[in-house]
């Protein structure tokens, strides 16, 4: 299995600014991706993020609102721009550990509140 | 498309009380299928899966059995701990939806001493 580590884990943010999220793996993962998590609910896949090239973005998500860069296999950050308060939510990252299989590890989660 | 159902929350028990959450899936391939669990602030943990038909997971005292004639895949404890107090979520994934994660929309089960 694969360790996952978010930062930071928790942010109070101000209307208009910009919040990037780091997501660290222990180990290579083929495949890596970003999700939303509203306050009582289930979570919704924003994007996955790809080695070296964009991301693949979900209906709903765009790159200028949620910019995504994944430098190598064990890395990536999320960006949260010009906030608002609805994007007060749980950003989370997984990482899928090898190709073919089905099993995704989760970080800890990043608790954005946007005042 | 690909879906998952689960039993609406808040599901409350006493302590040592047998559980079940009900999970239903509807999906056109041949899906892995997953419970996840959350406990009060922190991220998801996987708890189980189970990859093919009749398989069981378990994990911690709980399983839950791959049914394909009933497209289930339902949750069990025999005796629930305060410990066990979360928000558990059902999931399937799917080889043709390139594995995306296809998620319920999650049971909170609170247990009382």
């Amino acid at each position: 299995s694969a360790v996952i580590s978010q930062k930071p884990s928790r942010d109070i943010c101000q209307r208009g600014t910009s919040l990037t999220i780091q997501c660290q793996v222990d180990s290579q993962v083929t495949m890596m991706f970003w999700y939303r998590q509203q306050p009582g609910q289930s979570l919704t896949l924003i994007a996955t993020a790809n080695q070296g090239s964009e991301a693949t973005y979900e209906s709903g998500f765009v790159i200028d609102k949620f910019p995504i860069s994944r430098p190598n296999l064990t890395f990536s950050t999320l960006t949260v721009s010009n906030m608002s308060p609805e994007d007060s939510s749980i950003y989370l990252c997984s990482g899928k550990d090898r190709a073919f299989t089905d099993t995704q590890y989760f970080g800890p989660g990043t608790r954005l509140t946007v005042l | 498309g690909n879906s998952v159902t689960q039993m609406e929350g808040p599901v409350t028990l006493s302590e040592e009380a047998f559980l079940t959450i009900n999970c239903t899936y509807t999906a056109t391939g041949y899906p892995s299928l997953f419970w996840y669990v959350q406990y009060p602030g922190e991220g998801l943990q996987l708890l189980l899966k189970a990859t093919k038909a009749d398989d069981k997971g378990s994990n911690k005292g709980f399983e839950a059995t791959y049914r394909k004639e009933t497209t289930s895949f339902h949750l069990e404890k025999g005796s629930v701990q305060v410990s066990d107090s979360a928000v558990y979520f059902c999931a399937l994934s799917d080889r043709n939806s390139n594995y995306q994660l296809i998620w319920g929309a999650g049971t909170k089960l609170i247990i009382k001493p």
